[in-house]
């Protein structure tokens, strides 16, 4: 049964710094990976997409690397900002048929100005 | 173009009740989830469509939820007999294809008092 996790749970830096949150999951058989973004009380928002055959994938000041087989993905935020201060949460979706997603608990950040 | 949406975006009902959970997916997407995301957790998986017949339901907790697509666009869940377990946020997601990216909705809010 695929695991996902996230660490830290919550994160708070200062406005203009470089940061990483961490993913890992247990079943290296994936498909794809997803990175979204969650404000509070809303649903959640596409950030990133990486296919098992990709390494990385950038969208502006974001950054997401994928390691298939160590299990592990991070998503790099480079001169972090107020408004980006959400919950961060990483999917993985299986290659053996299923099309869910199997969600982490995800990352609260928070950027204080 | 519209995104998905779900009505209604809070529900209150009472231990016991019957409630109907609605999805309207973007247009043209094929494939529509049904995900559960309690407080502090991540989404959990509940119930794929692929067009009109419901290729995954192995998410669903027990018999008293339901889902339908009769027309392979607007889903509705349906839940039986309300506990206050069921309390949750109740997210819908469409991809294009099963293997496309997932894009969510807002969310309903359903609390059982």
């Amino acid at each position: 049964k695929q695991e996902v996790t996230q660490i830290p749970a919550a994160l708070s830096v200062p406005e203009g710094e470089n940061l990483v949150l961490n993913c890992s999951f247990t079943d290296s058989a994936i498909y794809n990976l997803q990175w979204f973004r969650q404000d509070p009380g809303k649903g959640l928002t596409s950030l990133l997409l990486i296919q098992s055959s990709q390494r990385e994938q950038t969208s502006g000041r974001l950054n997401a690397s994928l390691d298939k087989s160590s299990g592990r993905s991070t998503l790099y935020i480079a001169a972090s900002q107020p408004g980006d201060s959400a919950t961060y949460l990483c999917a993985v979706k299986g290659q053996g048929g299923s099309e869910k997603l199997v969600f982490g608990k995800g990352t609260k950040l928070t950027v204080n100005p | 173009g519209a995104g998905v949406s779900q009505t209604p975006s809070n529900k209150v009902t009472e231990k016991g009740k019957y409630v109907e959970l609605r999805c309207d997916p973007i247009s043209g997407h094929t494939a529509l989830y049904w995900y559960r995301q309690s407080l502090g957790q991540g989404p959990e998986f509940l119930i794929y469509f692929q067009g009109t017949g419901a290729a995954d339901d192995s998410g669903l907790p027990n018999d008293r939820f339901f889902a339908v697509r009769p027309e392979g666009s607007v889903s509705t869940l349906k839940i039986q007999r309300t506990e206050r377990g069921d309390s949750a946020v109740y997210l819908c997601a469409s991809s294009f294809g099963g293997r496309g990216e997932q894009f969510f909705g807002p969310g309903t809010r359903l609390t059982v008092l």
